[in-house]
């Protein structure tokens, strides 16, 4: 299938730090890929769509200011979380689809977990 | 938001047996699609349906598509050791794209 990769892997950071997880397409182009988080033994939630050139999409209940997005080519979106706190300590997966097949399946990069001390 | 229920929870069976889980919800759904993820990693897609009745299989594994929309299943034959982890159903609705999880079936496998 297709491949999404993401870096970094893990990441510490103290409170107060903001933390940038690039996600990338490798061998496709995405003009929209998703974000999700996952809290311990808990499903994925959609944190928001990434939509290359405009702006993202967020889940309610998802603070734009706290997660920021941008997309800004066909194989990168970025997600900052800022000012990160411990409650912000989670797995975030980025996923993208193959347009170009425009079927619903979605490949997920190999996911980040945050740790925010 | 909408979630699909997954069941069971969780199982613990001996290596050689078949495995069923199944997903259901409350909506209808346009796409089924079932992950497998292993800890510490991102899902990765096992099987995607995308017709109402739809039987598909990947090796071992068969999925359907429930003719309500409204379910699906995944079945495991014979399980081997690495088919332990989490399975996840997921679907989308109406002319969307967001895909929406399920709670998750966690699958141990006992030699």
């Amino acid at each position: 299938g297709a491949v999404v990769s993401q870096h970094p892997s893990r990441v510490i950071c103290k409170s107060g730090t903001s933390v940038k997880i690039e996600c990338r397409s490798l061998d496709f182009q995405a003009t929209t890929m998703f974000w999700y988080r996952q809290f311990p033994k808990q499903s994925l939630m959609l944190m928001a769509t990434s939509n290359e050139g405009s702006k993202a999409t967020y889940e309610q209940g998802v603070e734009k200011d706290k997660f920021l997005i941008n997309h800004a080519s066909l194989t990168l979106s970025t997600l900052t979380v800022t000012s990160a706190h411990p409650e912000d300590s989670s797995f975030y997966i980025c996923s993208a689809r193959l347009e170009q097949r425009n079927t619903g399946e979605l490949f997920f990069g190999e996911g980040s977990r945050l740790t925010v001390l | 938001g909408q979630q699909l229920n997954q069941s069971p929870q969780s199982m613990f069976i001996q290596e050689g047996e078949d495995v069923s889980m199944n997903c259901t919800s409350s909506s209808i759904f346009n796409t089924w699609l079932w992950y497998k993820q292993d800890p510490g990693e991102g899902p990765v897609l096992l099987i995607a349906l995308y017709k109402a009745g739809e039987l598909t299989s990947n090796g071992r594994l068969t999925a359907q598509f429930g003719i309500t929309r409204k379910d699906s299943f995944l079945n495991i034959s014979a399980s081997i050791p690495s088919d332990v982890g989490i399975y996840f159903c997921a679907g989308t609705r109406g002319g969307g794209n967001k895909l929406t999880f399920g709670t998750g079936t966690q699958l141990k496998v006992e030699l």
